[in-house]
């Protein structure tokens, strides 16, 4: 059971490029989360979705858009990379987007940098 | 929003036991997390508090007091492989984590 994959591992990209972060789990999770990861700012939502054909503004939207077309793959575009979107970009899952004992499993996370 | 806070470094010695401690102010309480973290990896659960008190398991325990918006980590017979970052998080609206930015822990010989 591989859990949840991200790819690409890194990846380097030119300012003004689209870019689109693959997420995928095999737990069968309702709930699929992305978040970043920046020094001194700790992990920042993006988007989630609580269920298949719904997604959600976390607290960092801006710049970036999110689909799920199904219950075991969540990407996240980029529409046009900027420098600050240089981070780490974590995919998580968790049963239910319920809330309570609802542990969250994340992704090995992907190291871009928008240059 | 909320507010989460929680140390930014700390330093123990291998065998020690350290505490590791995380206040917030959230609208609303789901629940609290601690997850570690290890450098260049990806955050993995340790522990969930929803009730006040102490949940142990194994060297590690969390505890909770909701009435004052505070929790600790503590961590027994420390080891080498302790060292990593510890982060706390709250969930309130019931959708996703609030973390706070992470507890730097290293252990030392």
């Amino acid at each position: 059971i591989a859990g949840i994959t991200q790819a690409p591992t890194s990846q380097i990209l030119a300012a003004g490029r689209r870019m689109t972060l693959r997420c995928t789990q095999d737990m069968r999770h309702n709930a699929m989360y992305w978040y970043r990861q920046d020094l001194g700012l700790g992990l920042r939502l993006i988007h989630y979705s609580n269920t298949a054909g719904t997604t959600g503004k976390g607290e960092v939207p801006d710049g970036y858009s999110v689909s799920r077309a199904n219950t075991d793959d969540f990407p996240l575009t980029l529409a046009s990379a900027v420098p600050s979107q240089t981070s780490v970009y974590f995919c998580a899952s968790s049963e239910s987007g319920g809330g309570a004992a609802d542990t969250q499993y994340f992704g090995p996370g992907t190291r871009l940098t928008v240059l | 929003g909320q507010n989460i806070d929680q140390p930014t470094e700390m330093t123990a010695t291998e065998g020690a036991i350290v505490q590791i401690n995380c206040t917030y102010q959230t609208s609303g309480f789901n629940g609290l997390f601690w997850y570690q973290q290890h450098a260049g990896e990806a955050p993995t659960f340790l522990s969930y508090n929803v009730l006040d008190g102490l949940e142990e398991k194994g060297r590690f325990s969390s505890f909770l007091s909701r009435s004052k918006g505070y929790s600790y980590l503590l961590l027994k017979e420390l080891q080498m492989k302790d060292s990593a970052s510890y982060l706390c998080a709250v969930i309130d609206s019931g959708y996703a984590l609030n973390f706070g930015k992470g507890t730097s822990l290293l252990v030392t010989p």
